[in-house]
């Protein structure tokens, strides 16, 4: 079964410096893999998410993830973070199969970044 | 563009209630998801839509819960009769049709609580 794996329940940077939020997939086949960001009392917003090609990937405030094949691993990363990037941080994988198409979320991991 | 719609954004209910939440896809979305998220863990899949047909509902609680979609638009979730056990926030979701590797929007979620 699909499945990602996110160790740590939070993640705690000052701002300004460079985070790392981890996260580790279990697939049958080829991973198709994707980032969200929740914020507090809202929906969860889309930051980025591996298909295929380069295995560092860019997405939307600032934010890239890096696909190793080896490790199994999608790491979240931002160079140099910023208070705003507080909040909750969800990967996860395409299911596969006749539920193709559906996501499976890890547990998440809450970033907190102080200034 | 709009989001997602969702409501209501709060709901509190004694046990054995019924309630329903509606949601409103992104205009052109064929796809829609209801997932339920408990506190601490990431969403889970109860249902997705294809237009008006439910490709999978394997996760979705028949003896309490059911849904639909007549039109192919809009969807409501209905839980009957609610219990403690359901308190969770129900977020709904879309993407575009037979693009398995787009992007979910997520709407801004229901806040269920049962007492």
């Amino acid at each position: 079964a699909q499945s990602v794996a996110q160790p740590e329940d939070q993640v705690n940077v000052a701002e300004g410096n460079p985070l790392t939020v981890k996260c580790t997939y279990s697939v049958s086949g080829n991973p198709y893999l994707f980032w969200y960001v929740q914020y507090p009392n809202r929906g969860l917003q889309f930051l980025l998410k591996y298909i295929t090609g380069d295995n560092l990937v860019k997405g939307s405030y600032g934010f890239e993830a890096e696909f190793n094949k080896s490790q199994t691993s999608f790491h979240l990363k931002k160079p140099s973070a910023l208070v705003s990037d507080s909040a909750l941080y969800f990967c996860a994988v395409r299911d596969i199969g006749r539920s193709q198409g559906n996501l499976i979320f890890g547990k998440g991991t809450k970033l907190s970044v102080k200034p | 563009e709009a989001g997602v719609v969702q409501s209501p954004r709060y709901k509190i209910i004694e046990k054995k209630q019924p309630v329903a939440f509606w949601c409103n896809p992104i205009s052109g979305h064929n796809t829609l998801y209801w997932y339920r998220q408990n506190l601490g863990q990431g969403p889970e899949l109860l249902i997705r839509y294809e237009n008006e047909e439910a490709v999978d509902d394997s996760q979705l609680p028949k003896d309490r819960f059911s849904a639909e979609r007549l039109k192919g638009v809009d969807s409501t979730l209905k839980i009957q009769p609610a219990e403690l056990g359901d308190s969770a926030v129900y977020l709904c979701a879309s993407s575009p049709a037979g693009q398995v590797y787009r992007e979910q929007y997520f709407g801004p979620g229901t806040r269920l609580t049962v007492t």
